[in-house]
């Protein structure tokens, strides 16, 4: 069974200080993750995905097999980064369709 | 413009009454899931279709059903809704793989049932 957990439901930051929002999962195979986003008003949508190794908004994310985890980091947060942020694994093989997100994690940012 | 629509946006119910969400998408898009958003526990699949009439449970399928007849609708029914269904419901289509596989949500569906 796969499963995605975001330790923290919520994070608080200031302005220009680094964020690191955590994910770690669970999966015996090989898993493609993403993160996603919902700002207040919106709907959710894609951040990233770890296939693609880009840099979105200043967002990085690496996957980090031996830790199992996927990490969302940024070195200077801004105000509009402020949001609800998932975490998201997808299956292999003939489970290719099935989508698991974590929990959530709410951010912050203070001026 | 391209978006997934769902209707209603808001129902109150009552235990038991069937009702259907519906779910539409205007990208001709093959993939088309279902999710529930709940306090704490995030959100959780409870069904995905990957193409006309393929459809496929995800975690949370218990008390749901769906169909994929069309490419663009995927309706979330309902048989005998019970109050631990009271949810906001969010319906998510993409293309099936690759670099086009960014899924896109529809705007939510609130349900509670009483």
């Amino acid at each position: 069974a796969q499963r995605v957990t975001q330790p923290e439901k919520l994070l608080s930051v200031f302005k220009g200080a680094p964020v690191e929002l955590k994910c770690n999962y669970s999966y015996s195979g090989s898993p493609e993750l993403f993160w996603y986003v919902q700002y207040s008003r919106q709907r959710l949508q894609l951040l990233l995905r770890h296939i693609s190794r880009e840099s979105i908004k200043g967002f990085t994310a690496d996957l980090n097999k031996g830790e199992t985890s996927f990490h969302l980091k940024k070195p200077f947060a801004q105000e509009e980064d402020s949001a609800m942020y998932y975490c998201a694994l997808r299956a292999g093989g003939t489970s290719y369709g099935k989508l698991t997100f974590g929990q959530g994690t709410i951010l912050t940012v203070h001026p | 413009e391209a978006q997934v629509t769902q209707n209603p946006r808001y129902l109150i119910t009552v235990t038991g009454k069937k009702l259907t969400v519906t779910c539409s998408q205007n990208m001709n898009h093959e993939y088309m899931s279902w999710y529930r958003q709940d306090p704490g526990l995030g959100l959780r699949q409870i069904y995905y279709s990957m193409n006309v009439e393929v459809t496929d449970k995800g975690d949370v399928p218990e008390g749901y059903k769906v169909s994929r007849k069309e490419k663009r609708n995927f309706p979330l029914i309902l048989e005998s809704p019970s109050p631990n269904q009271t949810s906001l419901y969010f319906c998510a289509s993409s293309f099936f793989a690759g670099d086009r596989d960014e899924q896109f949500f529809g705007p939510g569906t609130r349900l509670t049932v009483l």
